[in-house]
């Protein structure tokens, strides 16, 4: 597509209740990104995919945030029994080969606000 | 472990300066950094990308310098206008595998 899309936009849910945030990258771009920036905060790397591998998870806050990648494409993120704490803006980016490594910068999508109340 | 700092954090200033956004970084060992504006309630739009081997990119009103050896860069803007108010982030990298962001500087210019 011709840009990082993220749905849904706007998410509110229960406290308790499982949620699933998707992201479509660029086609063609094998490295993608998720982040979250709560309000009034910076943002917060979560994890990196590297076509379908994550081989950076390191910044997931607990085992209840996990996330996969198919056809190294569609990515979805999935918190499990979400807690207030969560209540964020999620961003995912994408982009072409090891990203930054690489010299090619990254590609936001609009991102998901999600409200746990 | 790569820290990034963004000075001034807020900036309020008439419509036509010109202004200077800082941003400092503890690793210099970086492939490159890039900057980023964010809109309120909006996602991230690439502004600038400067490669480590260059000293600095030019988009229309914005000039972005990189000076590696000091850890820092600077975005400058031009003749600033009211469509400039959003936070301008900079970025760089950790390893090859994530950006690392600064606070950011909420800017916001008044006609």
């Amino acid at each position: 597509g011709a840009g990082v899309s993220q749905s849904p936009s706007n998410k509110v849910t229960e406290k308790g209740k499982d949620v699933e945030l998707r992201c479509d990258p660029i086609s063609g771009h094998t490295a993608l990104y998720w982040y979250r920036q709560s309000l009034g905060q910076g943002l917060e790397f979560l994890i990196y995919f590297q076509g379908n591998s994550a081989p950076d998870k390191s910044g997931l806050p607990s085992d209840r945030f996990s996330a996969e990648r198919t056809g190294g494409s569609v990515s979805t993120l999935t918190i499990q029994r979400t807690q207030q704490e969560d209540s964020a803006v999620y961003l995912c980016a994408s982009s072409f080969g090891q990203g930054m490594a690489t010299g090619y910068g990254y590609t936001f999508g609009s991102g998901t606000r999600l409200t746990v109340v | 472990k790569q820290e990034v700092t963004q000075i001034p954090a807020a900036l309020s200033v008439p419509e036509g300066e010109n202004l200077v956004l800082n941003c400092s970084f503890t690793d210099s060992a970086i492939y490159n950094l890039q900057w980023f504006r964010q809109d309120p309630g909006k996602g991230l739009t690439s502004l600038l990308l400067i490669q480590s081997s260059q000293r600095e990119q030019t988009s229309g009103r914005l000039n972005a310098s990189l000076d590696k050896s000091s850890g820092r860069s600077t975005l400058y803007i031009a003749a600033s206008q009211p469509g400039d108010s959003a936070t301008y982030l900079c970025a760089v990298p950790e390893n090859t595998d994530k950006l690392i962001f600064g606070t950011g500087t909420r800017l916001q210019v008044f006609p």
